[in-house]
């Protein structure tokens, strides 16, 4: 079985730029996650789809970050305009049921610098 | 914030029993425990959870505690390849594992 799939695996921007990663989730997975991870820290939830409906956007930063799934199946994060503190990996995971009591799968991430 | 407490790093030789412990004092009832681990420009991989009884499976096993306040993740024969980040995550199941918090976790390093 293909694992989560994420593009590109690296970004280099300057600030106020915009940027977009997208994920393709492991097929016939129902929930689709969002994570950040910050450098020397544990991943960090920004946003949780189940199908194409938002069910946890509480920690996205709203002004900058957007996120859909618009066919249920693969997501794009977007950040614009990007800020220093957004350099980071951009993790998206994927698990098969709906109320997420299966398994959570991550694909490698996308390794953001921003300048 | 996470609700779990690991040591930031632990050594272990190649071939030994690696202990990861992890202090969760104020789990609550309905709460499992997670270990999930991430190696090196990687995204983090699931091992391992429960309840209130001993799990094993291929990957590990998972020791808790009676009080459920604290537990310790066993990998029995650690290999080079097992050097990664272990996080132990306090959270829900049968909702959404999108509560998964994660914290620093436990640098494990396995030495020839």
């Amino acid at each position: 079985e293909a694992g989560v799939a994420q593009s590109p695996r690296y970004k280099i921007i300057e600030k106020r730029q915009s940027v977009a990663f997208w994920c393709n989730p492991i097929s016939g997975h129902a929930t689709l996650y969002w994570y950040q991870q910050i450098l020397g820290q544990g991943p960090k939830l920004l946003i949780q789809f189940q199908n194409n409906g938002v069910v946890d956007d509480s920690q996205l930063p709203k002004d900058r970050f957007s996120a859909e799934r618009l066919k249920g199946v693969d997501s794009t994060l977007k950040i614009q305009p990007a800020k220093l503190e957004d350099s980071a990996v951009y993790l998206c995971a994927s698990s098969r049921g709906l109320a997420g009591k299966e398994t959570q799968y991550f694909g490698p991430g996308t390794r953001l610098l921003v300048l | 914030d996470a609700k779990t407490t690991q040591p930031p790093s632990m050594d272990c030789a190649e071939g030994r029993a690696a202990n990861l412990p992890c202090n969760h004092s104020t789990i609550s009832g309905n709460e499992y425990v997670y270990w999930y681990r991430q190696i090196h420009s990687q995204g983090p991989q699931y091992i391992i959870h429960g309840l209130k009884n001993n799990e094993t499976n291929e990957m590990a096993s998972l020791i808790i505690t009676e009080d459920r306040k604290s537990s310790t993740l066993i990998l029995p024969h650690a290999t080079l390849r097992d050097t990664a980040v272990y996080y132990c995550i306090v959270g829900l199941h049968g909702g959404s594992q999108g509560n998964l918090i994660f914290g620093k976790g436990t640098k494990l390093s396995v030495k020839p």
